[in-house]
């Protein structure tokens, strides 16, 4: 099936560590992105990526950093230097060619303890 | 600042009855206009899309009604079910950025 897989679905951290948070697709699609969902407060864009290799700042991309080495997989680390990074991440990509919206995976719960 | 902003923040209908969710932005180089539905602990999926030259999108029981002149767009569910209970996103496009809005919680009651 052509998709996007996040993994884990839930992920517990503890104060002070990094973790990392992976997003991988099969749909051939050139544009991944990394968004931030809090309650009341819709999404929120962290990084977002438009071809391997190279990848822009959202509106909230401090404490966070991401690679695109390869086209299908855009993983997101989530750094110590994220004061409040208890939240549901949401991965998604999109086509560059014609009416296209963006897919999203299934959502990574990040809760730290 | 917002670039789409959407209301109402939350809305509970009844069984039978119309939702309306509406939207509306300031860019105009926006060139598609995607809703998506989400449920409790999932990822959003898309539920509906319109291009800014078309007034009008029906899929079934979700209409899409765009009116350019005003920068506004909104999303009817007629006939709403208690499985429609979700919350819904407008977005819209301009190259490869989406915006949304910060969604609409509906509780459809039986």
């Amino acid at each position: 099936d052509g998709g996007i897989t996040q993994s884990p679905k839930y992920l517990f951290r503890k104060e002070g560590q990094n973790v990392t948070l992976s997003c991988e697709q099969n749909l051939n699609h050139d544009a991944m992105y990394w968004y931030r969902q809090d309650p009341g407060q819709g999404l929120r864009l962290i990084y977002y990526s438009q071809i391997v290799n190279d990848f822009q700042k959202g509106d909230i991309a401090e404490g966070y950093s991401v690679s695109r080495e390869k086209k299908e997989s855009f993983p997101l680390t989530v750094t110590s230097a994220q004061k409040n990074p208890t939240a549901f991440y949401l991965c998604a990509s999109s086509s560059q060619q014609g009416d296209t919206e963006a897919f999203f995976g299934q959502g990574t719960r990040l809760t730290v303890v | 600042q917002q670039q789409v902003k959407q209301s109402p923040q939350s809305l509970i209908v009844q069984k039978g009855g119309i939702s309306i969710i509406n939207c509306a932005y300031e860019n105009t180089a926006f060139d598609y206009f995607p809703w998506y539905q989400q449920f409790p602990g999932k990822g959003p999926a898309l539920l509906i899309a319109i291009r800014p030259d078309v007034s009008e999108k029906k899929e079934g029981r979700f209409t899409i009604s765009f009116n350019k002149s005003a920068k506004q767009f909104s999303l009817h569910i007629m006939d709403s079910q208690p499985g429609d209970s979700a919350t819904y996103f407008c977005a819209a496009r301009t190259g490869n950025q989406f915006y949304f809005g910060t969604g609409t919680s509906l509780t459809v009651i039986p």
